[in-house]
């Protein structure tokens, strides 16, 4: 059975700086891998999804993640964080081919201080 | 524009009266899923439609039932709610569910209370 590791529950960046928000897989075969971000109060926001082709995938908001295979890891990442990204970060696994039913990490919040 | 309604945003009710929270989507979309949210264990589905008429149990479908009777309605209900169903409902959709998955639209989320 597929599933999703988020390791990083919280997550404490400044304005500014550097993000990357881990996330671990498990599935036997080529998966399909997003990225969602929860805003307080909203549903989940798409920010960016991985089928094939270009391991580096970017998405809206200024997001990129980045597939790795061997390491069974699809992080994402953004150069410098603004104070409206604080919020919470899935990342979901589904399966290629067949029935799509996907699973969810658990999430990681993100805090960013001014 | 393209969404999904959930209604209502937030309901406070007691324990064993029925209750249903509504989900529809203007996207012509097949697969429609519910979700409950709830702190530390993310996101677990509860019920998903494949299409018309065809739906399936998620993770967690004890004390739910779903229908499907048009593409684009997938109401959740709870027929004897419980304090243990308390949590933050999410409808979702999408185009299609097999290999051209374009990923969910969301609703704004159901935030249920059962006292």
């Amino acid at each position: 059975a597929q599933s999703v590791t988020q390791p990083d529950i919280h997550i404490t960046v400044s304005e500014g700086a550097s993000l990357e928000l881990r996330c671990n897989y498990s599935y036997g075969a080529t998966p399909y891998l997003f990225w969602y971000v929860q805003s307080p109060g909203q549903g989940l926001q798409l920010l960016l999804k991985y089928f094939s082709g270009d391991t580096l995938v970017q998405g809206i908001k200024g997001f990129e993640a980045e597939f790795k295979r061997s390491q069974s890891s699809f992080n994402l990442r953004k150069p410098s964080v603004h104070w409206s990204d604080a919020a919470e970060y899935f990342c979901a696994v589904g399966q290629s081919g067949g029935s799509y039913i996907p699973t969810f990490g658990r999430g990681t919040s993100l805090i960013v201080h001014p | 524009e393209a969404q999904v309604t959930q209604n209502p945003r937030y309901l406070i009710t007691v324990t064993g009266k029925k209750l249903t929270v509504t989900c529809s989507q203007n996207m012509n979309h097949e697969y429609m899923s519910w979700y409950r949210q709830d702190p530390g264990l993310g996101l677990r589905q509860i019920y998903y439609s494949m299409n018309v008429e065809v739906t399936d149990k998620g993770d967690v479908p004890e004390g739910y039932k779903v229908s499907r009777k048009e593409k684009r309605n997938f109401p959740l209900i709870l027929e004897s709610p419980s304090p243990n169903q308390t949590s933050l409902y999410f409808c979702a959709s999408s185009l299609y569910s097999g290999v051209s998955n374009y990923g969910y639209t969301f609703g704004s989320g159901t935030r249920l209370t059962v006292v």
